[in-house]
């Protein structure tokens, strides 16, 4: 049984450029979670994904978007690159029983703005 | 606001010593609370988990947890590390199915 997968493993990118990054949940997941870990820093919430929904959003600009497939598998997008944006994104995934959810996280894609 | 707050940020220990990670948190209403591992060069990994029930949790590797309420803590503890317990541990905190929160991080290295 794969876990959380995501790609790419890692990203180069320059300021001002747009970047989507993917994950697929493990199986028999649907809601789907993205985080930004700063360096020396906890995973910081940015939004969840349940049913090809925005369910809840974290402190994070517009710039940041996502989306996710009838497969449950998602992207993050994030639009107009700031060097500040550099971090590792994490995906996590979650199965339907809401009262007891545990995140499983993928092994994140690291995100360097030049 | 929804908070959690690790205490110690590096920590020290020779192989065979006591662990002890604290953690407190802020939350409003049922809380789940979590410890999460980096180990170098790999993802986060679920240690242990608390829901509900008994308030002294065991997790994987010998880990175990206690959740006192009267003083919004879940620290984590084991009697004896190792040298592969070195790695990043993160307290967590949510209501239900959302968001996650997280602390800071403890950075923990095992000398042998």
């Amino acid at each position: 049984d794969a876990g959380v997968t995501q790609s790419p493993t890692h990203l180069i990118k320059t300021r001002g450029q747009q970047v989507t990054l993917r994950c697929s949940p493990k199986s028999g997941h649907d809601t789907v979670s993205w985080y930004q870990q700063a360096l020396g820093q906890g995973p910081q919430f940015i939004f969840q994904y349940y049913e090809e929904e925005e369910r809840q959003r974290g402190n994070f600009p517009d710039r940041f978007s996502g989306h996710q497939f009838p497969n449950y598998s998602s992207e993050l997008n994030v639009n107009a690159l700031l060097l500040g944006d550099s971090a590792l994104y994490l995906c996590a995934s979650s199965r339907p029983d809401r009262t007891t959810d545990t995140q499983y996280f993928g092994p994140g894609t690291r995100l360097t703005v030049l | 606001a929804q908070s959690v707050s690790q205490h110690n940020h590096h920590v020290i220990l020779s192989e065979a010593a006591s662990l002890e990670l604290g953690c407190n948190y802020s939350y409003g209403g049922t809380v789940n609370l979590f410890w999460y591992v980096q180990y170098p060069g790999q993802h986060l990994q679920l240690l242990l988990k608390y829901f509900s029930g008994d308030p002294l949790v065991k997790g994987i590797k010998g880990f175990e947890a206690e959740f006192i309420k009267s003083k919004f803590s879940f620290n984590l503890r084991k009697p004896s590390v190792q040298w592969s317990d070195t790695a990043e541990y993160f307290c967590a905190a949510s209501g239900g199915y959302q968001k996650v929160t997280f602390g800071i991080g403890t950075k923990l290295q095992v000398i042998p």
